[in-house]
This record gives C-alpha cells, structure tokens and sequence, in this order.
C-alpha cells in the first residue's frame, strides 16, 4: 500500500530565503508526483506536475524535482516572499488512475 | 478557462436531509474526481469517473452517491449523513492521455456542516 509523508510537518522562515520541501513515498511504481498549494479553508492550487519519466519541472521560482528509485521528491522555492505562506501538498498518482494519495503537507509560514 | 466550479460553496443540512453538491469544468477534461477533506487532514479521493466508467474507493459509504450526467458536470447526491461528513469536499479533473491521467486542477470546494 503507497504511503506518502512530508517533512517538515511545519516551518516558518524569514522572508528572502530559499527552502526545501520534501515528499516520500514507499510505492515508486507511480505515474506522476504533483504539487500543490492550499490556503486555509480553500481548494488545492496546481503548483507542478512530474511524470513518472521526468526528473524535474520548474516554474518561476518553484523546482520539483523527482528520483522514483529513492521514493522522494523535493520541492524548492526561491526568495520565499509573504504571499508563499500557505499549507503545501505532494500527491503520487499510481498504478491505477484512481489510485491518488496525498502527503500530510508541509505548512510554510514565510515572516515579512 | 481553467475553473473547476462547485456549488454551493456553503451547505448546513440535518441527518435526514436529501442534498447534492455540484461541479462544472469547461476545459474538455475526461476524468473528474470527489475528495473528502477533513480539518487539518489532506484529502482522501472518494471517486473518480473516467470517460464516464466510476471508480469507487471501497471505503466510501453508500450514503454518498456520484452520478456524472455528462463529461463536464458531476454531482454528489447526500442521504442520511453523519455529523462526522462534515468536511470540505472537494472536485478536481484532469485530462487523461494514453490512459494515465494529467495535471488534476481544483475547485474551491463545498463546506459541508451536518447538524
């Protein structure tokens, strides 16, 4: 059965600094690793999409990248600002369309 | 557009209640999805229906019914639920190519109060 952590569970840094998020997963027959933001009490924000076959996706100051054989994946932000502040989520697609599992989440507090 | 919509975005309804809750895209995705998402807790897939088939998530009670009249709406029919179904419910969809699907893209979600 795929299971999926995030470390850190919480973490709070100055503004300006770039950080690390990590997601694991037991399970690395997977088709894709996504990413997303959530803000309190709204929906998920598509941040990053990987494939399987892919290693990284970069978009602005976000990079994800991607090592199947290890079962992680890390997302990196540069100059992390106010507005980055907000509860981080991976999710693995599996050998199943259906099979969708997210991570705990990471939540990010970015201080002004 | 890349919208995923749901309505309403607010529902309070008793133990013996009939409700549904909707979603809508417009972007030509094949597979839409029904997450259940609890406070503090990340989202739990309830169904997936891809190209019309359904995927049912075996831990889903059957006080909670999907139907998908057609590639762009999905519905999630509510009968006799339980004050611990209050969640935020959540529609996604994604496109699907060569059978595996692609970016899942959200909508805001429906916050449902069971009294």
């Amino acid at each position: 059965k795929q299971e999926v952590t995030q470390i850190p569970a919480a973490l709070s840094v100055p503004e300006g600094e770039n950080l690390v998020l990590n997601c694991s997963f037991t399970d690395s027959a997977i088709y894709n690793l996504q990413w997303f933001r959530q803000d309190p009490g709204k929906g998920l924000t598509s941040l990053l999409l990987i494939q399987s076959s892919q290693r990284e996706q970069t978009s602005g100051r976000l990079n994800a990248s991607l090592d199947k054989s290890s079962g992680r994946s890390t997302l990196y932000i540069a100059a992390s600002q106010p507005g980055d502040s907000a509860t981080y989520l991976c999710a693995v697609s599996g050998t199943s369309y259906d099979k969708v599992i997210f991570g705990p989440g990471t939540s990010l507090s970015v201080i002004p | 557009d890349t919208e995923v919509t749901q309505t309403p975005k607010h529902l309070v309804m008793g133990m013996t209640n009939k409700k549904s809750l909707k979603c809508e895209q417009h972007m030509g995705h094949r597979a839409m999805y029904w997450y259940k998402q609890k406070a503090k807790k990340p989202p739990e897939l309830m169904f997936v229906y891809s190209y019309e088939k359904l995927s049912i998530n075996e831990s889903v009670p059957s006080r909670f019914s999907p139907e998908c009249p057609n590639s762009s709406l999905l519905n999630l029919h509510l009968h006799a639920l339980q004050p611990e179904d209050s969640a935020l419910y959540l529609c996604a969809s994604s496109q699907v190519e060569a059978g595996e699907e692609c970016e899942q893209y959200f909508g805001p979600g429906t916050r449902l109060t069971v009294t």
